[in-house]
């Protein structure tokens, strides 16, 4: 079992919906989760960290933790197309030190 | 303000060559870090500089890998001699220092063709 796992897609969302994103991870330890967006061929960017269970919302993203489940999930409402990317998950193991699962691929078609 | 920059974009090389990348962090950051991605795999943790000591080199594959960073500034990684499993994209990444949830900022990569 990989520590953290998401789904590699693609997720297909038309432009203007609501695209969600989800991970689970197996090590209780962490504490804290990331959510990476990478275009291709570019840097993975941080978009959303979460430390404690709940909802953290930052515009249009909203990143949700629930540690009982073992589970973070990334929502972005009114998707674009310029959102269509591969979307990181990453659990904490350590001062910085991530875990990262395979990534999903959104397309967000126009 | 410069981001992670990473030497060179591209190498292509062959099995049992050496091959040396290049990470300058952003300025003032003491946190250096690698990770690495190989094909259809997750990107993972190689090791973690703070200025220029190790701190956690964990990651690190076996003995043909040697990370340095000089004086704290800019790190290299050394592969010697490469094996075709080397192949993949090697990411580094810096964070200013503290204890504080700093953000990670990753350089776009080295892509890494052992043939």
């Amino acid at each position: 079992q990989k520590e953290v796992e998401q789904n590699s897609g693609p997720l297909s969302v038309p432009e203007g919906a609501i695209a969600s994103l989800n991970c689970t991870y197996s090590d209780r330890v962490s504490q804290s989760f990331f959510w990476y967006r990478q275009y291709s061929g570019k840097s993975p960017e941080l978009i959303m960290s979460i430390y404690s269970n709940g909802d953290k919302e930052d515009g249009r993203f909203t990143a949700q933790l629930n540690k009982a489940s073992q589970y973070v999930s990334l929502l972005i409402r009114d998707s674009q197309p310029s959102d269509s990317a591969t979307y990181l998950c990453a659990a904490e193991r350590g001062f910085q030190k991530l875990v990262f699962g395979t990534g999903t691929r959104l397309l967000v078609s126009p | 303000e410069a981001g992670v920059t990473q030497f060179p974009s591209h190498s292509v090389i062959e099995k049992g060559q050496t091959v040396t990348l290049r990470c300058d962090p952003i300025s003032g950051h003491d946190n250096l870090y690698w990770y690495r991605r190989v094909m259809g795999k997750e990107i993972k943790f190689l090791l973690h500089f703070v200025k220029e000591s190790k701190q956690d080199e964990s990651g690190m594959p076996n003995n043909r890998f040697l990370a340095e960073r000089t004086g704290g500034t800019y790190s290299t990684l050394k592969v010697q001699p490469a094996e075709l499993e080397d192949s993949g994209v090697y990411f580094c990444a810096s964070s200013q220092g503290g204890q504080g949830k700093e953000k990670l900022f990753f350089g776009s990569g080295t892509q890494l063709s052992v043939l």
